[in-house]
């Protein structure tokens, strides 16, 4: 079974819009990380935002925040304010304690922001 | 601060011939990737190192090897390259296990062409 599950091949937003990318994932760790990272059309791999399994509270970073809910195990990430700059390619992804050193990662979400 | 480094940045190579792709990085991380990307697939592990001195496969690790050849750097070796290995490939850094929400840090890539 896929570890991290990202259903939406591609999205369109409007700019200034908020827009939100589906991430569901598959552990039995009770400890455990998910990540979201951002790929634009340059190819780099930056990192966007993290939360943990045992975080309360939902991680935010700056226009980014992730609404996280464990118990249907999603972690979706909520762009707010959309920007030209948004345009990119999004990646879920979730490191478990059990396999430790390993990182699993969906097979992304095309946003594309339209002006 | 260079972060994490990947040499060559474009390759081509005829089917048979082997290549090592060469990673290094400076933040004194313990753990290191390499992945390939795919259109439509994200990011699959090919094979990773937890710790200076191991190695472990991940999911596409057939036609690969790899050499932790210190702690800053990870080689990853084709020895007889295949269509089927065109990709860009992508080296990860990131602390142990004990830092789990510790993000990776990724390398620009190399892309790989084999004809």
């Amino acid at each position: 079974a896929q570890k991290i599950t990202q259903t939406q091949p591609g999205m369109f937003v409007q700019e200034k819009e908020a827009v939100t990318l589906d991430c569901t994932y598959d552990t039995s760790d009770q400890s455990y990380g998910l990540f979201w990272y951002k790929q634009p059309s340059s190819g780099e791999m930056i990192f966007l935002i993290y939360q943990g399994s045992y975080d309360e509270q939902n991680a935010t970073e700056g226009r980014y925040s992730l609404n996280f809910q464990k118990a249907r195990k999603s972690a979706n990430l909520v762009i707010s304010a959309s920007q030209l700059g948004d345009s990119a390619m999004y990646f879920c992804a979730m490191r478990e304690t059990t396999t430790g050193n390993q990182f699993y990662f969906g097979t992304g979400t095309s946003l594309t922001v339209i002006p | 601060n260079a972060g994490v480094t990947q040499t060559p940045k474009f390759q081509v190579l005829k089917t048979g011939q082997s290549m090592t792709l060469q990673c290094a990085q400076d933040m004194n991380h313990n753990s290191m990737y390499w992945y390939r990307q795919d259109p439509g697939m994200g990011l699959r592990l090919i094979y990773y190192s937890a710790s200076e001195g191991t190695t472990d496969k991940g999911e596409v690790p057939n036609g690969y090897n790899v050499s932790r050849l210190n702690k800053r750097e990870f080689s990853l070796r084709l020895e007889s390259a295949a269509p089927s290995q065109t990709s860009v490939y992508f080296c990860a850094s990131t602390r142990g296990l004990a830092e789990i929400s510790y993000e990776q840090y990724f390398g620009p890539g190399t892309r790989l062409t084999v004809t």
